[in-house]
């Protein structure tokens, strides 16, 4: 069974510019999560997806940050525009539905904004 | 609100020594618990997890956790570590299986 995947690994983007991350789920899983995970912190909620609808978004930033999943399957993250502090590792989850246990974890992509 | 406190934020032991990683939460509700290992550049993989039933878990790579309600803990514990043991470990917390609380996390050096 293939993972979650997500792309790209690494992106450096000066402050101001923009930004934007791909999520491939696993397959079948309804649910789908983008986390922020600054250095030296635990992984943040940004965003929950239960199929293409927004489950919570309480802590995305959306004066810079948005999402969609418009055919509820890959997602796509942007930051418009980016700022220092954006600087962090970015990580899709996904699992089977609401109720489900376990997320699974893609590699994430490190955004580096200089 | 739910919160974990993971008590340091760096942990060394020498090979084939016990390992143990300190995890507290803060839970108004029954709690979830969860252990999650993350290896450089990759994403997290699930370690164990407490939802209801048996107070030991038991994990992948042989580790296990303890839920003792009474502390309000769910500290994570293998008998012998490895070098390949050596990575970053966070405890999370959820009561409804949607919105994962991490802690900071605890980095496991493991020495020859």
């Amino acid at each position: 069974e293939a993972g979650v995947a997500q792309s790209p690994r690494y992106k450096i983007i000066e402050k101001r510019q923009s930004v934007a991350f791909w999520c491939n789920p696993i397959s079948g899983h309804a649910t789908l999560y983008w986390y922020q995970q600054i250095l030296g912190q635990g992984p943040k909620l940004l965003i929950q997806f239960q199929n293409n609808g927004v489950v919570d978004d309480s802590q995305l930033p959306k004066d810079r940050f948005s999402a969609e999943r418009l055919k509820g399957v890959d997602s796509t993250l942007k930051i418009q525009p980016a700022k220092l502090e954006d600087s962090a590792v970015y990580l899709c989850a996904s699992s089977l539905g609401q109720g489900s246990h376990e997320q699974y974890f893609g590699p994430g992509t490190r955004l580096t904004v200089t | 609100a739910q919160s974990v406190t993971q008590l340091g934020s760096h942990v060394s032991v020498s090979e084939g020594a016990l390992v143990l990683l300190r995890c507290n939460y803060s839970s108004s509700v029954p709690p979830y618990l969860f252990w999650y290992v993350q290896y450089p550049n990759q994403g997290l993989q699930l370690l164990l997890k407490y939802t209801t039933g048996a107070t030991l878990v038991k994990g992948i790579n042989g580790f296990e956790a303890e839920f003792k309600k009474s502390e309000t803990s769910f500290h994570l514990t293998k008998p012998s570590a490895h070098m390949s043991d050596a990575a970053e470990y966070f405890c999370a917390v959820t009561s409804d299986f949607q919105k994962l609380v991490f802690g900071t996390g605890t980095r496991l050096l493991v020495s020859p």
